[in-house]
């Protein structure tokens, strides 16, 4: 079935570093990509997303990459803060929203 | 506020005795699913809803069912809860079709099954 993997699942860097985690899915009628954050104890919450008709978007410090023909597309923070400590969620759905997929999860310690 | 309302946010229960967790949502929105979160393996869903009376298996839909009776609400059913059951569980809603975009998840529902 479809799925989405998620690298790497645990991943520390010092503050003021680069953070990029990836994911690749199998689905190749997902056209929607969100990211999601999780706070310890909270619910996942949506940081960025992307759409099947964009390669890339920037938000302030965190910017996502799409490579459709690659079926892969990643995350990208930079400056990283001691709050940016979380587990990111990477999640394809496809169209008509039938079923989101998510990546198993990427738990980023940010060391001050 | 738009959220997506879930309740209990805690319960401990014995094994084969049926519980419901209830999920709500103020937004309109069509599709409504229902996960649970294990740890190192993320999100994993269990039913989804396109729309009212629409509900169609997740990747882990044994030992549940759930019912999509009204727009707004999407409760999950456990007939007979045990112990492998015990997990955090999360209620999201979104838009679908042309509208696809994030889901808004609720607070969470930690279940233990003793």
């Amino acid at each position: 079935g479809e799925n989405v993997e998620q690298h790497p699942s645990t991943l520390s860097v010092q503050e003021g570093d680069s953070a990029v985690i990836k994911c690749t899915y199998s689905d190749s009628a997902s056209n929607y990509f969100p990211w999601y954050k999780q706070e310890l104890g909270k619910r996942p919450q949506l940081i960025i997303d992307i759409r099947s008709n964009v390669g890339e978007k920037k938000d302030q410090r965190i910017a996502v990459t799409l490579n459709k023909t690659a079926k892969h597309f990643s995350l990208h923070i930079t400056e990283t803060q001691p709050e940016d400590s979380a587990v990111y969620f990477c999640a394809a759905k496809n169209t008509g929203g039938f079923k989101t997929i998510f990546g198993a999860g990427t738990r980023l310690f940010v060391k001050a | 506020e738009a959220q997506v309302t879930q309740n209990p946010r805690y319960l401990i229960t014995v094994t084969g005795k049926k519980l419901t967790v209830t999920c709500s949502q103020n937004m309109n929105h069509e599709y409504m699913s229902w996960y649970r979160q294990d740890p190192g393996l993320g999100l994993r869903q269990i039913y989804y809803s396109m729309n009212v009376e629409v509900t169609d298996k997740g990747d882990v839909p044994e030992g549940y069912k759930v019912s999509r009776k009204e727009k707004r609400n999407f409760p999950l059913i456990l007939e007979s809860p045990s112990p492998n059951q015990t997990s955090l569980y999360f209620c999201a809603s979104s838009w679908t079709g042309e509208r696809n975009t994030e889901a808004f998840f609720g607070q969470g529902t930690r279940l233990t099954v003793v």
